[in-house]
C-alpha cells in the first residue's frame, strides 16, 4: 500500500534535548511538508521541500531543522531552541505543489517531560 | 500568513441531518481544498475546488465557492455518526507560492 509513515506515534523530549521525527513516503511524490498542530488550531507550516537536497522555511521554522537526502524521506528535528515543542506534528506529501492534494501521515504527538 | 476562517467552530447535529460549514479567506486564491481529520489522526483530502469553479460534488459532499465574497461552504448531506470529525479548509494563496494555508477547523459531532 502506498502512503506516508510517521514514527514514532508518541515522543517525549527532555529539557535541552534534540529529537527527530521520521517521515517516509512511497508515493513517489516530489514535495514534502511538515506542519505543527496545536489544540483547537489549524496547521502551521514548519518546512517544506520540493526536491531532494533543497528545502524552504515555512511560517514557524525557528527551533526546527530538516533534511531531504532522499526523495522518500523528510525527517524533522526539534531542537532545544524550540521552547514550546509540545504539539501534534504532521508530515504530508504531494505530487509537486499544493495544486495537488496533500497526503498526510498519521502524526506524531510530541510532549515535554 | 493569511488563513481561512471556518464557521462555526463547532457543530452538533443528529444523524440524518445536513451539516454546513463555511470558510472565509482574505486574499485571492488559486484553489481551495477541504480536509477531514479524525481525532488524533492525520488529515484526509475531501475535495478541491479551483478559483474558476463555483460548485463541486463528491458523494454526499457539496462544495461551493464564491470568489466575490471570498468564501466557501461544505455541505454534508444525510450525515452519519462516522462523519464526526474536524473539517478544515485550506487555501492556496496566489501570493504564497504553492503552499496551503489552513484554517482552524470546524468540529462536527453527529449524534446517533
Amino acid at each position: 500500500d502506498g502512503g506516508i509513515t510517521q514514527s514514532p506515534k508518541y515522543l517525549f523530549r527532555k529539557e535541552g534535548q534534540n529529537v527527530t521525527l521520521s517521515c517516509e513516503q512511497n508515493l513517489n511524490h516530489d514535495a514534502m511538508y511538515w506542519y505543527r498542530q496545536d489544540p483547537g488550531q489549524g496547521l502551521r507550516l514548519i518546512y517544506y521541500s520540493q526536491i531532494v537536497n533543497d528545502f524552504q522555511k515555512g511560517d514557524i521554522a525557528e527551533g526546527y531543522s530538516v533534511s531531504r537526502e532522499k526523495k522518500e524521506s523528510f525527517p524533522l528535528t526539534v531542537t532545544s531552541a524550540q521552547k514550546n515543542p509540545t504539539a501534534f506534528y504532521l508530515c504530508a506529501s504531494s505530487k509537486i505543489d499544493a495544486a495537488e492534494k496533500l497526503f498526510f501521515g498519521s502524526g506524531t504527538q510530541l510532549s515535554v517531560l | 500568513s493569511q488563513q481561512g476562517e471556518e464557521d462555526p467552530q463547532a457543530l452538533s447535529i443528529q444523524e440524518g441531518e445536513n451539516a454546513t460549514m463555511n470558510c472565509s479567506y482574505k486574499t485571492s486564491i488559486n484553489n481551495l481544498q477541504w480536509y477531514r481529520q479524525n481525532s488524533g489522526r492525520g488529515l484526509v483530502h475531501l475535495i478541491l475546488i479551483r478559483s474558476n469553479e463555483r460548485e463541486k460534488h463528491s458523494g454526499r459532499l457539496r462544495v461551493t465557492l464564491d470568489t466575490s465574497k471570498k468564501s466557501s461552504s461544505l455541505l454534508i448531506t444525510a450525515s452519519r455518526a462516522a462523519d464526526t470529525a474536524s473539517y478544515f479548509c485550506a487555501t492556496e494563496l496566489m501570493e504564497y507560492g504553492n503552499k496551503l494555508v489552513f484554517g482552524a477547523g470546524t468540529i462536527l459531532r453527529v449524534k446517533s
